[in-house]
């Protein structure tokens, strides 16, 4: 098993610019998530999805968008790049087990830089 | 206020204990959790602790609840240079977590163990 995979590891973006962060995982788990991670300031959740098709807003959706067409992919989507987005981006997986056990696994990051 | 609550930082010497404290706010938080985050990698589930424990000894890790007070810590014997790395705190509810996600993170305490 690979986990959860991201691409890019790492990018620079110009303002107004677009792109995709792709993430995989491959343990057939239905939530997956995106967080953005700056420093000294923990985990924000962006978007989430609790299986294929359906989607949902996070904490800070504003900026991004996300689409869930199989189970395996969760990319991310940045329409007009703003220097607020430079960060660090963590796509994550998990099963809910009963009373709420819940192991997320993270794949690597995205470091995002827009200048 | 926020939901979880962490120092910062924590220093410490080699082959000393290292404990790093959380505090939470959701009394019905059915899961307390620590994660691990090491430089440049996503994180890692360390250990957790269903929250009708009081303690949870893995290793060279113990985990500590105090539910009255909702205090969670992580204890780390004889700490290594291996050890240095952001621990993330993290609860969970039995029902689901909407916009703020599934899990709830702390901000991270950055563990540096000197030689």
């Amino acid at each position: 098993n690979a986990g959860v995979t991201q691409t890019p590891k790492f990018r620079i973006l110009k303002i107004g610019q677009s792109m995709t962060l792709q993430c995989t995982q491959d343990m057939n788990h239905n939530y997956m998530y995106w967080y953005r991670q700056d420093p000294g300031m923990g985990l924000k959740l962006i978007y989430y999805s609790v299986g294929a098709g359906i989607t949902d807003k996070g904490e800070v959706p504003n900026g991004y968008n996300v689409s869930r067409s199989t189970t395996e992919d969760f990319p991310l989507r940045l329409e007009l790049a703003a220097p607020s987005q430079t960060s660090v981006y963590f796509c994550a997986s998990s099963n809910r087990g009963l009373a709420g056990l819940e192991t997320q696994y993270f794949g690597p990051g995205t470091r995002l830089l827009v200048l | 206020g926020e939901d979880v609550e962490q120092s910062l930082f924590l220093s410490v010497r080699e082959g000393d204990s290292s404990v790093i404290n959380c505090t939470y706010t959701d009394s019905s938080s059915t899961y307390l959790y620590w994660y691990k985050q090491e430089p440049g990698a996503g994180l890692q589930l360390l250990t957790y602790i269903f929250s009708n424990m009081d303690m949870k000894q893995d290793q060279r890790l113990t985990v500590l609840l105090n539910k009255k007070d909702k205090h969670l810590s992580l204890r780390i014997a004889d700490t290594q240079t291996g050890d240095s790395a952001i621990y993330f705190c993290a609860e969970s509810k039995a029902g689901y977590g909407g916009s703020q996600g599934n899990l709830i993170f702390g901000k991270g305490t950055k563990l540096s163990v000197k030689p």
